[in-house]
């Protein structure tokens, strides 16, 4: 089946510090896969997305590349920003449904 | 982008008793909806996926006569958490599909329920 690994957190970063946070997935078939975020008090919002092996996906700053070699899709950020504490979730969805498989998330805390 | 809503963003009952939980699409038509519950520092789990007009889909494991799912417009969906028990617990989810090529999902601000 699949399934989602992202690093436990929380991750706490000084603002302006590089942010990584890595995300592994297991799935059959090729995934897209997702970064969403939490922002305190909201839902789930999308932040990127990628839907073939080596395309990168990037907003705000964020990014993140499908590695199929590595089953891999960290999300980067060159310098956080106090405004981007928030729970980041890993996600994939295979086939032509909407079901998506999530990670755990990974709470973000930047600090001035 | 679209607007998600979900009522109560928080509430406590007594075992036993049943709780109704709402998901709004705000602005947008939705003829899926989807349920998930989140336990504490675990991902979110899919319950459920509900299509206006018709019965919703469980996922293995989830009972559904214990969860009751109906989406009875293409902007409403509720999930109805019967005989409450403490170990229902949890934080609920919903999301909306509004159709199109993106395949994006809105998401609710979630529903933490307590069961005393």
């Amino acid at each position: 089946g699949n399934s989602v690994t992202q690093m436990e957190g929380p991750v706490t970063l000084s603002e302006e510090a590089f942010l990584t946070i890595n995300c592994t997935y297991t799935a059959t078939g090729y995934p897209s896969l997702f970064w969403y975020v939490q922002y305190p008090g909201e839902g789930l919002q999308l932040l990127l997305k990628a839907t073939k092996a080596d395309d990168k996906g990037s907003n705000k700053g964020f990014e993140a590349t499908y590695r199929k070699e590595t089953t891999s899709f960290h999300l980067e950020k060159g310098s956080v920003q106090v405004s981007d504490s928030a729970v980041y979730f890993c996600a994939l969805k295979t086939g032509g449904g909407n079901k998506l498989t999530f990670g755990t998330g990974t709470q973000l805390k930047v600090e001035l | 982008g679209a607007v998600v809503s979900q009522h109560p963003s928080w509430v406590i009952c007594k075992s036993g008793t049943s709780v109704k939980i709402e998901c709004r699409s705000l602005d947008f038509q939705a003829t899926t909806m989807f349920w998930y519950r989140q336990f504490p520092k675990q991902s979110l789990m899919l319950m459920a996926t509900s299509n206006e007009g018709s019965k919703a889909t469980y996922e293995q494991g989830v009972e559904k006569d214990k969860f009751l799912i109906n989406h009875a417009s293409l902007t409403l969906s509720t999930l109805t958490v019967t005989s409450a028990h403490p170990e229902d617990s949890s934080f609920y989810i919903c999301s909306a599909f509004p159709g199109g090529d993106t395949g994006e999902l809105f998401f609710g601000e979630g529903s933490r329920l307590t069961v005393l």
